[in-house]
């Protein structure tokens, strides 16, 4: 089993859709990183979070740290949002551990 | 851009053949790395450079061979690779190993 793991692997919506991306870990963490990958392979940090929730236009990402558990929204999703969304947690070795991703595809 | 660039962006490469991997960041990180990243896999990191200095290998085949010259380049030369190692090779850089992973777009490597 992996130490995080993402749900669903493949999610595709209809453009406007709500989405949500989960990521659940085994580990202690002193963070948790949400990245997107987009076709040719480029990434892009998105958001590093330890508690709460941050927002950063139509994204929002929340942690629970007791259920550790993370989630990924996106409002009125768009055909550009179409990318592997990557999770990552920071364990207190400060190694990243990655999850697999989940790939999401927005159709107009 | 993201402040860390990549080259080539593609390479197809014979299994005898040696060639060079360059990684390039003027974001003042003193971290960097580089990433494997094969189909539907997560990321495997493959080696860390702080402060120039080389702090983690992990198990990765002597075929792989990095080079830290100064904070901002890094390089990873490949000789007598495989053609499992097709994949996309990625690199990062950080502050301080904690703050601010940014990516490069990343080398598309084929080895035939």
């Amino acid at each position: 089993k992996n130490e995080v793991e993402q749900s669903p692997q493949n999610l595709t919506a209809q453009e406007g859709e709500f989405i949500t991306i989960n990521c659940s870990y085994s580990v202690g963490i002193s963070a948790l990183h949400w990245l997107q990958q987009h076709p040719g392979g480029g990434i892009v940090s998105l958001f590093m979070l330890s508690s709460g929730k941050k927002k950063h236009g139509r994204l929002i990402a929340t942690i629970n740290i007791q259920e550790k558990h993370s989630s990924l929204h996106i409002t009125a999703s768009h055909p550009r949002d179409s990318a592997v969304y990557i999770c990552a947690v920071m364990d207190s070795n400060y190694q990243l551990i990655w999850g697999a991703g989940t790939k999401l595809i927005i159709k107009p | 851009e993201t402040g860390v660039t990549q080259t080539p962006r593609h390479l197809v490469m014979g299994m005898t053949n040696k060639k060079s991997l360059k990684c390039e960041q003027h974001l003042g990180h003193n971290a960097m790395y580089w990433y494997k990243q094969s189909a539907k896999k997560p990321l495997e990191l493959m080696f860390v450079y702080s402060l120039e200095e080389r702090v983690e290998n992990n198990s990765v085949p002597s075929r792989f061979s990095p080079e830290c010259p100064n904070s901002s380049h890094l390089f990873l030369h490949l000789h007598t690779l495989q053609p499992e190692d097709s994949a996309l090779y990625l690199c990062a850089s950080s502050q301080d190993r904690l703050y601010g992973y940014t990516f490069g777009s990343g080398t598309r490597l084929t080895v035939v």
